[in-house]
């Protein structure tokens, strides 16, 4: 089974602050990855795919990067409307499952 | 407009079934492999099942192998899952969500339902 590890777990930053948080593989997942942004009480939403492709209509401020076992989801400089909970989750393969790693929260510092 | 709305979520002893439904609109439904999601209170995201375009090929995660059968109905837009010998940790939103890309088997999720609460308790 492959296993998607997300760090950190909680972030606290500042409007305007650069943020980067990490994902990894317990096996390579080529560039089979996604990023999901998910706000209180609502369904995820897909910001990144392909690892570093932006999704239609999401901010250019969102950037992904990575391949095979590690990756990144970088927002250059965070926005209020940005304060939320990322998930990266991995579609190589159903091994068994499309794995989610268990997901970043980042705070209002 | 691409749409997906889930119903059938409810409150459920444990051991009891209960069938979810998703009614997609808005796209070619038969032409995208589609998969359910759930949150339970306060955790993260888990994927549960995914089938493909056709319903030839279906995929569970191993929490829910065996009890739970993810169908779809392409003639009339709508994706299932049955949910059998309900366990208090099967309690969740669950959210049906579109592939992407159509016509391969696995893809980023683009577009998610607004999620269906299932609670499992006596």
């Amino acid at each position: 089974d492959i296993q998607m590890t997300q760090s950190p777990s909680t972030l606290s930053a500042s409007v305007g602050d650069r943020v980067t948080i990490t994902c990894r593989a317990s096996q390579s997942v080529s560039s089979w990855l996604a990023w999901y942004q998910q706000k209180p009480g609502k369904a995820p939403k897909l910001l990144i795919y392909k690892a570093s492709s932006l999704e239609s209509g999401v901010p250019s401020r969102f950037s992904g990067s990575g391949s095979g076992t590690e990756f990144t989801l970088t927002v250059s400089s965070l926005q209020p409307d940005d304060f939320a909970t990322y998930y990266c989750q991995q579609y190589n393969s159903y091994s068994p499952g499309l794995t989610f790693g268990g997901g970043t929260k980042v705070e209002i510092k | 407009e691409v749409q997906l709305l889930e119903s059938g979520g409810g409150l459920v002893q444990p051991g009891g079934s209960l069938r979810l439904s998703c009614a997609a609109s808005g796209f070619t439904f038969s032409s995208y492999a589609m998969s359910w999601v759930r949150q339970a209170p306060g955790k993260g995201l888990e994927w549960v099942s995914g089938i493909s375009p056709g319903g030839g090929s279906t995929y569970y995660a191993d929490s829910v192998k065996g009890r739970f059968t993810i169908s779809r109905d392409n003639s009339k837009n709508t994706l299932c899952l049955q949910m059998n010998s309900l366990r208090a940790e099967d309690t969740a939103v669950y959210y049906c969500a579109k592939d992407r890309v159509a016509g391969t088997l696995f893809a980023a999720s683009d577009m998610w339902g607004q999620g269906t609460m299932v609670t499992v308790s006596s």
